[in-house]
């Protein structure tokens, strides 16, 4: 088993729609979870980190994490053409240093 | 001017061959990481360094070395290059973390790889 899950994609999405992606994890110690975006060709971006349970908001993101059940998702409200990409979640066990463990990534289409 | 630079962004070589792929930072953060990715595996750690003198090994550091020289540069080397060495290599960069454990890794533009 992974470290990190992810559905590989790709998840195509009509514009203005919600996208669902979901990560899951394997160490149950693991303290903080952040989402990156990655364009083709161009390096990951952190577009939003959670570390206590429940929903964070930022924008159009939502991120919700449940560490009971050891799942992250995020969600993208009112899905737009420039959200095209994939959505790396990464889970970082805390402790001695910042060490992140990545999953393969989830590729969303956005269509028009 | 970018935060964190990657030299070279390309690099075409043969097995054999060593290379080295360099790292520099303008963000004045101490910890500095080497990942690369293939598709469909994400990212995977090969070194990190928490600050000058500080060196680790990550989960695939056979086949890798690293330096170190100064805060802002972390370089990496692949001492005899090997076919399943071509990937998308990534430098990043972090602070320390705040009181809540909040911590923010930067990536530099990659470098894409191909060992013949």
């Amino acid at each position: 088993q992974k470290e990190v899950e992810q559905n590989s994609g790709p998840l195509s999405v009509p514009e203005g729609a919600i996208a669902s992606l979901n990560c899951t994890y394997s160490d149950r110690v693991s303290q903080s979870f952040f989402w990156y975006r990655q364009y083709s060709g161009k390096s990951p971006e952190l577009i939003m980190s959670i570390y206590s349970n429940g929903d964070k908001e930022d924008g159009r993101f939502t991120a919700q994490l449940n560490k009971a059940s050891q799942y992250v998702s995020l969600l993208i409200r009112d899905s737009q053409p420039s959200d095209s990409a994939t959505y790396l979640c990464a889970v970082n066990r805390g402790a001695a240093g910042n060490k992140l463990t990545f999953g393969g990534g989830t590729r969303v289409l956005v269509k028009p | 001017d970018a935060d964190v630079t990657q030299t070279p962004r390309n690099r075409i070589t043969k097995t054999g061959k060593r290379i080295m792929l360099e790292c520099s930072q303008t963000k004045g953060h101490d910890r500095m990481y080497w990942y690369r990715q293939d598709p469909g595996l994400g990212l995977r750690l090969i070194y990190y360094s928490f600050d000058v003198k500080d060196i680790n090994k990550g989960e695939i550091s056979d086949g890798y070395s690293v330096s170190r020289q100064a805060q802002a540069k972390f370089s990496l080397s692949l001492e005899s290059a090997i076919p399943n060495q071509t990937a998308l290599y990534f430098c990043a960069t972090s602070d320390l973390p705040s009181i809540f454990g909040e911590e923010t890794q930067y990536f530099g533009p990659g470098t894409r790889l191909l060992v013949l």
